[in-house]
């Protein structure tokens, strides 16, 4: 499988900030997501990053909150908007197509802490 | 999309044989089953998949029933290491968006020495 890393893994935010969330593969896919777990929780799918194309969001998640880019293959990006501290969970990115598989394979993700 | 229940928690002595049933009655004919596994709000890690037949693979086997309504996941000779949350899911392909999996509240495993 690919070796996926997440940057930062974790933070502490001030409600109002944003804070952006990278998510690099060590090889080209062809599907990216990316998921919440608030605390306590299972994973939630909140989009699927397109790459050269908007993402597609899930129900009850929306671009102006959760802006999500996908330059290329290889890389993608989530932006947590104007934070407050119902955004405390963990954020995980995932990838499809690796290899030709179409299993789903996940990042360590990164823990989100707003104050 | 296909929901699967699974019992909330189980236990499991080190050494044994853990058997973590899965129901997902209402799984579609091309739905795929899915087990991964989260240790301490690590990413989820992948452990088996299957469609009809049994599957096994270095860490575990997952046996689905005929009628593909029920699946059980068996970790051999289970270790303290094997303690987390166990995920069954039914992938659902969607058309240009990629595989959906739906995670549910899965099986919290403790095993114990």
């Amino acid at each position: 499988s690919a070796v996926i890393s997440q940057k930062p893994s974790r933070d502490i935010c001030q409600r109002g900030t944003s804070l952006t969330i990278q998510c690099q593969v060590d090889s080209q896919v062809t599907m990216m997501f990316w998921y919440r777990q608030q605390p306590g929780q299972s994973l939630t799918l909140i989009a699927t990053a397109n790459q050269g194309s908007e993402a597609t969001y899930e129900s009850g998640f929306v671009i102006d909150k959760f802006p999500i880019s996908r330059p290329n293959l290889t890389f993608s990006t989530l932006t947590v908007s104007n934070m407050s501290p119902e955004d405390s969970s963990i954020y995980l990115c995932s990838v499809e197509g690796t290899f030709q598989e179409e299993t789903q394979y996940f990042g360590p993700g990164t823990r989100l802490l707003v104050l | 999309d296909a929901k699967t229940t699974q019992p909330t928690s189980m236990d499991c002595a080190e050494g044994r044989a853990a058997n973590l049933p899965c129901n997902h009655s209402t799984i579609s004919g091309n739905e795929y089953v899915y087990w991964y596994r989260q240790i301490h709000s690590q990413g989820p890690q992948y452990i088996i998949h299957g469609l009809k037949n049994n599957e096994t693979n270095e860490m575990a086997s997952l046996i689905i029933t005929e009628d593909r309504k029920s699946s059980t996941l068996i970790l051999p000779h289970a270790t303290l290491r094997d303690t987390a949350v166990y995920y069954c899911i039914v992938r659902v392909a969607r058309n240009n968006a990629g595989n959906m999996l739906t995670f549910g509240g899965g099986t919290r495993l403790m095993v114990k020495p």
